[in-house]
C-alpha cells in the first residue's frame, strides 16, 4: 500500500510565523501535491512537483512556497503565516503522467493565531 | 480552470436502500475520473477510478460514465451507516493533478 506521511496532525502557530509542512511517500512516484481544505471550498492545489527540484503552482499558490530536493519529499512553506491560512493541509502523491489516482496523507490541520 | 459540480446534499437514504452520487463536469476532454470518500476529520481515500464510457462494478460500488453527457455518478447497492461520509469526485487536469468537487455528505439512517 502507499503510505503518505504528513509530520504533524494538529499545528499550532502564529501571526508572521515561518511554517514547514513536511510530507513523505515511500512508493517512489513521480508527482507530488499540496492542497489545503476547506469548508465550502473543497480541495484547492497550492503547488505540485512532477519532478525532483520542479515545481509548478496550482490554483493558490499565494503566501506560499515549496521545496523538492528529495524524490520521496515535498515540503510546504508558509514563509510568514497569516491567519488566512488557518486550514486543513493535504500532501498527496501519485505516479506517471495524467489518468493516476492521487493517494492522500492523512493531513495537517493548520492553526494560525 | 475545469468545472466540477456535485449536489453538497446532503443527502439521506435509509440503510439497505441505493445511494446515488452525481457529478458533472465542464471539460469534455478529461479522460479520467475518480471517486473518493472522506470521513470527517479525515484525508480522502480513494474508493473508484474510471476510465471508459460504461459502468464499472467494485463489490456494493458502481461508477457511471457517460462522457458524451459530461456527467459521472457513483451508486453504493445496499448502504450501510459506515458509508456515511463525503463523496468527492475528481477528474484528471492533463498536468497529472485532479480538479475536485466540493462533495457530497451522505448520510446512512439506521
Amino acid at each position: 500500500d502507499v503510505k503518505v506521511t504528513q509530520s504533524s496532525r494538529y499545528l499550532v502557530k502564529r501571526t508572521g510565523e515561518k511554517v514547514f509542512l513536511e510530507c513523505v511517500q515511500d512508493m517512489d512516484h513521480e508527482n507530488m501535491f499540496w492542497y489545503r481544505q476547506d469548508p465550502g471550498l473543497g480541495l484547492r492545489l497550492i503547488y505540485f512537483s512532477y519532478d525532483v527540484k520542479m515545481k509548478e503552482k496550482g490554483d493558490i499558490p499565494e503566501g506560499y512556497s515549496v521545496s523538492r530536493e528529495k524524490k520521496e519529499r515535498f515540503s510546504l512553506i508558509l514563509e510568514s503565516a497569516s491567519t488566512n491560512q488557518t486550514s486543513m493541509y493535504l500532501c498527496a502523491s501519485s505516479w506517471g503522467r495524467g489518468n493516476s489516482p492521487l493517494h492522500f496523507g492523512n493531513g495537517t490541520r493548520l492553526t494560525v493565531t | 480552470q475545469k468545472e466540477v459540480e456535485q449536489n453538497s446534499g446532503p443527502l439521506s437514504v435509509p440503510e439497505g436502500a441505493i445511494a446515488s452520487l452525481n457529478c458533472t463536469y465542464s471539460d469534455r476532454g478529461s479522460q479520467s475520473f475518480f471517486w473518493y470518500r472522506q470521513y470527517s476529520g479525515k484525508s480522502p481515500e480513494l474508493i473508484m477510478f474510471i476510465y471508459s464510457n460504461g459502468d464499472k462494478e467494485d463489490g456494493r460500488f458502481t461508477a457511471q460514465l457517460n462522457k458524451a453527457s459530461q456527467y459521472v455518478s457513483l451508486l453504493i447497492r445496499d448502504s450501510q451507516p459506515s458509508d456515511s461520509a463525503t463523496y468527492l469526485c475528481a477528474l484528471s487536469g492533463g498536468a497529472n493533478n485532479l480538479f475536485f468537487g466540493t462533495g457530497t455528505r451522505l448520510t446512512v439512517i439506521p
